[in-house]
């Protein structure tokens, strides 16, 4: 059974400093990866979708890295804002297609 | 292109009572997705359904719970008689097919049960 942990469960930096969010997950025989931000009350947005084939996927300030080998991936957020305080969540689909979520990690930027 | 949309967002209701969430997923998407969201925890999948076949309720609590999917669009989640660990957010997701290049799951926004 696939098992995805995310380190660390919370974090609070300043506003501009860059943030680096870990996931890690078991069983490398994955389809993809997914990143999503979850805010306060609400459903999930997906942020960025890695193939196993791949090694890094960008948008915007956004970057995710895969090393499937080592059964990793870190999503960079460049220049921390506000507005990027939330819940990431980090979700593995394995070769059955589902997908298996980590608990998240919750990010506060500060002003 | 319109998202997936989920009613109530809000529910409140005591133990033993029944309760009922509604789906639309996005227009064209074949497979349907129910997930319950323990607070401080990830999504866990409860049911999947292709059109309106079950393809997934191994972790259901089918004592409980039950879903539906008429003429493979909307769908509906009930809950009867509800527990005091049902609280939870319940999302519904889609995509355009189970597997391959286009399993990649878009989310309705949730609706929150809290049962007291």
């Amino acid at each position: 059974k696939q098992e995805v942990t995310q380190i660390p469960a919370a974090l609070s930096v300043p506003e501009g400093e860059n943030l680096v969010l870990n996931c890690s997950f078991t069983d490398s025989a994955i389809y993809n990866l997914q990143w999503f931000r979850q805010d306060p009350g609400k459903g999930l947005t997906s942020l960025l979708l890695i193939q196993s084939s791949q090694r890094e996927q960008t948008s915007g300030r956004l970057n995710a890295s895969l090393d499937k080998s080592s059964g990793r991936s870190t999503l960079y957020i460049a220049a921390s804002q506000p507005g990027d305080s939330a819940t990431y969540l980090c979700a593995v689909s394995s070769n059955d297609y589902k997908l298996s979520f980590g608990a998240g990690t919750t990010v506060t930027v500060r002003a | 292109e319109a998202g997936v949309a989920q009613s109530p967002r809000y529910k409140i209701i005591e133990k033993r009572q029944s309760v009922a969430f509604w789906c639309n997923p996005i227009s064209g998407h074949a497979t349907l997705y129910w997930y319950q969201q323990i607070l401080g925890q990830g999504p866990k999948l409860l049911i999947q359904f292709q059109n309106n076949g079950v393809v997934d309720d191994s972790q259901l609590p089918k004592d409980r719970f039950s879903a539906e999917r008429l003429k493979g669009v909307d769908s509906t989640l009930k809950i009867q008689p509800a527990k005091l660990e049902d609280s939870a957010v319940y999302l519904c997701a889609s995509s355009l097919y189970w597997s391959g290049n286009y399993n990649e799951q878009f989310f309705g926004p949730g609706t929150r049960l809290t049962v007291l």
